[in-house]
């Protein structure tokens, strides 16, 4: 019962590197979604996938990518790290009508 | 734009009833759902009502919806350390990019218990 897992679980990055945060679910939902998370800041969404085959921006996207790769995994990519995208990252997915499975999170330093 | 409204900060003795209270700007939400993150941790769904119901009971939660005002609250019943945590509350509205309605979240309350 895995349900959606994220890697890595913690990351440093110096200005300038570029990562991909992977996830995948194995719930067979249709929808995923990327989050990010800032003290007083709640979550915010990046980007979201409704559908395979489909991505769209959600309120904060400048400075990422993703890819759906297929219906389990939809990764976040960052070509050029700075400083402002410190944060936990969280991946959702969900069944059409339903609520978020999240998973554990990606603890991100960029220094 | 839709916006989702909660009290930083809540704290109880042990023992007591927790109120948690949220207000949402969207009269076309369908779903409101209520989320608990451990420190750490990722957001656990802890339950959800739909808009056309005024409750919903589950334990030692119960959930209560003012449509007309706007207003959901989560109260926890017998307040215990474990539940100290950051709970926050989300609408699911319209039909939004395909997806059936994307959650908007507030910003979280964290709930400190104290023994």
């Amino acid at each position: 019962n895995a349900g959606v897992t994220q890697t890595p679980k913690f990351q440093v990055l110096k200005t300038g590197q570029s990562m991909t945060l992977q996830c995948a679910q194995d719930m067979n939902h249709n929808s995923m979604y990327w989050y990010r998370q800032d003290p007083g800041m709640g979550l915010r969404l990046i980007y979201y996938s409704a559908s395979e085959g489909t991505t769209d921006k959600g309120e904060v996207p400048n400075g990422y990518n993703v890819s759906r790769l297929n219906k389990r995994e939809f990764s976040l990519r960052l070509e050029s790290a700075a400083p402002s995208q410190t944060s936990v990252y969280f991946c959702a997915s969900s069944a059409t009508g339903n609520g978020y499975t999240f998973g554990s999170g990606t603890r991100l330093t960029v220094v | 734009g839709e916006d989702v409204e909660q009290s930083l900060f809540l704290s109880v003795r042990e023992g007591d009833s927790s109120v948690i209270n949220c207000t949402y700007t969207d009269s076309s939400s369908t779903y409101l759902y209520w989320y608990k993150q451990e420190p750490g941790a990722g957001l656990q769904l802890l339950t959800y009502i739909f808009s056309n119901m005024d409750m919903k009971q589950d334990q030692r939660l119960t959930v209560l919806l003012n449509k007309k005002d706007k207003h959901l609250s989560l109260r926890i019943a017998d307040t215990q350390t474990g539940d100290s945590a950051i709970y926050f509350c989300a609408e699911r509205f319209g039909n939004y990019g395909g997806s059936q309605g994307n959650l908007i979240f507030g910003k979280g309350t964290k709930l400190s218990v104290k023994p």
